[in-house]
């Protein structure tokens, strides 16, 4: 019973590089999201999807990008990194998001140096 | 004024108290309330969830929603060391373009 997986759990990327942030989920969720937790800061949704071939911007949305060709997976893209994304991103996902009950991975922690 | 306000703690407390953590919020809308519990390095997990107002006992939590005071709560009994964690309050008004909205949490210890 897999759940939600991410991949990497860690990385470690320089000033301008690009990544991407895999996610993955088995529970057939229509809705997944992309979360960076920050010290102080919280949970701030990034970008988020209510469906295969729908995205839409979430809080934080600057220098990230997202796609969903299938229900399974959501990658987040990192186009130009900077020290300011150096952070720990959850993927989440859920059945329906209304009611709030989210399925969280274990957590990407990311540094840009 | 924040939407949720929750205390980031440090809160520490001797193994087999009473634990209560809390959280304001502003949005009358709001209508499901859920306590996540993040241990250190690992993503949150959902705890406790309830709809409205009144209380939902599991085991040793009860979750606690008081929607006149715009006030929710999370009580652990006989707390163990095992209950060290952050936790997390988060809400939301329960419609389809409707955000889910989190406290920013609060880190507990359990003093063996």
């Amino acid at each position: 019973n897999a759940g939600v997986t991410q991949t990497p759990k860690f990385q470690v990327l320089k000033t301008g590089q690009s990544m991407t942030l895999q996610c993955a989920q088995d529970m057939n969720h229509e809705y997944m999201s992309w979360y960076r937790q920050d010290p102080g800061m919280g949970l701030r949704l990034i970008h988020y999807s209510v469906g295969a071939g729908i995205t839409d911007q979430g809080e934080v949305p600057n220098g990230y990008n997202v796609s969903r060709s299938t229900t399974e997976d959501f990658p987040l893209r990192l186009l130009s990194a900077a020290p300011s994304q150096t952070s720990v991103y959850f993927c989440a996902s859920s059945y329906r998001v209304y009611t709030g009950e989210l399925f969280f991975g274990e957590g990407s922690r990311l540094t840009v140096l | 004024q924040k939407e949720v306000e929750q205390d980031p703690g440090p809160l520490s407390v001797p193994e087999g108290a009473i634990v209560s953590l809390n959280c304001t919020y502003s949005n009358s809308a709001f209508q499901y309330f859920m306590w996540y519990r993040q241990y250190s390095r690992k993503g949150p997990e959902l705890l406790m969830y309830t709809y409205s107002s009144g209380n939902k006992e599991d085991g040793r939590f009860t979750a606690q929603v008081d929607k006149s005071s715009k006030y929710i709560s999370l009580f652990i009994r006989d707390s163990q060391p095992s209950d060290s964690a952050t936790y997390l309050c988060a809400m939301t008004a329960g419609n389809r373009d409707d955000k889910i909205i989190f406290g920013k949490g609060t880190r507990l210890h359990i003093l063996p």
